[in-house]
């Protein structure tokens, strides 16, 4: 168990380029989550992943974001076309099935010029 | 829907003191809560949480909280301060034991001095 990992720890790109960020969960959990967590305020919920579907999208989600679980392994967060206020800290967690002890990964602190 | 609330932003507390961070949940039903802590350029790591029974919960590091429905708070303790306890404490609240979606509080930065 080598804990969540996410990749690259650090981003920093100018506006309206698009970008990528990578989860590897814990092996064997099927809930795979996405956070962001701007400064000074707690993690917010973005999206969910059972397995290889995604389940939800919170609010925060715009258009332009776009997430994957192929195979219900990885994931992958995209933003397109980013803006300012994109910039934060996205945080991935994976749990197992019937629990709810959320395992976080390091997070990937995007900032936008 | 749930929320949290950690009515304080800054926390500062001599080593070897005790220390109480407090949060406060507004949800109708049995809420299921947690404490994480965040060092920097860490991800969140869970020190304990409350699902059920006993109202007092052991955590890692010698943390603990109880649970009182009567206030709907859940506050995190801890008897003896150590300066690596410096870091950022969240408490965060899901609806069930199979709620995916954490709702969490805007955090407690814990500063340690000598």
């Amino acid at each position: 168990d080598t804990g969540v990992s996410q990749d690259p720890r650090h981003k920093i790109t100018k506006r309206g380029q698009n970008v990528t960020f990578r989860c590897d969960p814990i092996s064997e959990h099927n809930r795979l989550y996405w956070y962001r967590q701007t400064l000074g305020q707690g993690p917010e919920f973005l999206t969910y992943f059972q397995n290889e579907a995604q389940l939800e999208k919170s609010r925060l989600l715009s258009d332009r974001f776009s997430a994957e679980r192929p195979k219900g392994s990885f994931s992958t967060l995209e933003i397109q076309r980013t803006e300012q206020g994109d910039s934060a800290m996205y945080l991935c967690a994976s749990s197992r099935d019937s629990y709810n002890e959320q395992f976080f990964g390091p997070g990937t602190r995007l900032t936008v010029l | 829907a749930q929320s949290v609330t950690q009515p304080d932003i800054h926390i500062t507390v001599s080593e070897g003191a005790s220390l109480e961070l407090r949060c406060n949940y507004s949800y109708g039903a049995t809420p299921y809560l947690f404490w994480y802590v965040q060092s920097p350029g860490q991800g969140l790591q869970l020190l304990l949480k409350y699902f059920s029974g006993d109202t007092l919960v052991q955590g890692i590091k010698g943390f603990e909280a109880e649970f009182k429905r009567s206030q709907s708070s859940f506050n995190l303790r801890k008897p003896s301060v150590h300066w690596s306890d410096a870091a950022e404490y969240f408490c965060a609240v899901g609806a069930s034991s199979n709620d995916y979606k954490l709702s969490f509080g805007a955090g407690t930065t814990v500063t340690v001095r000598a």
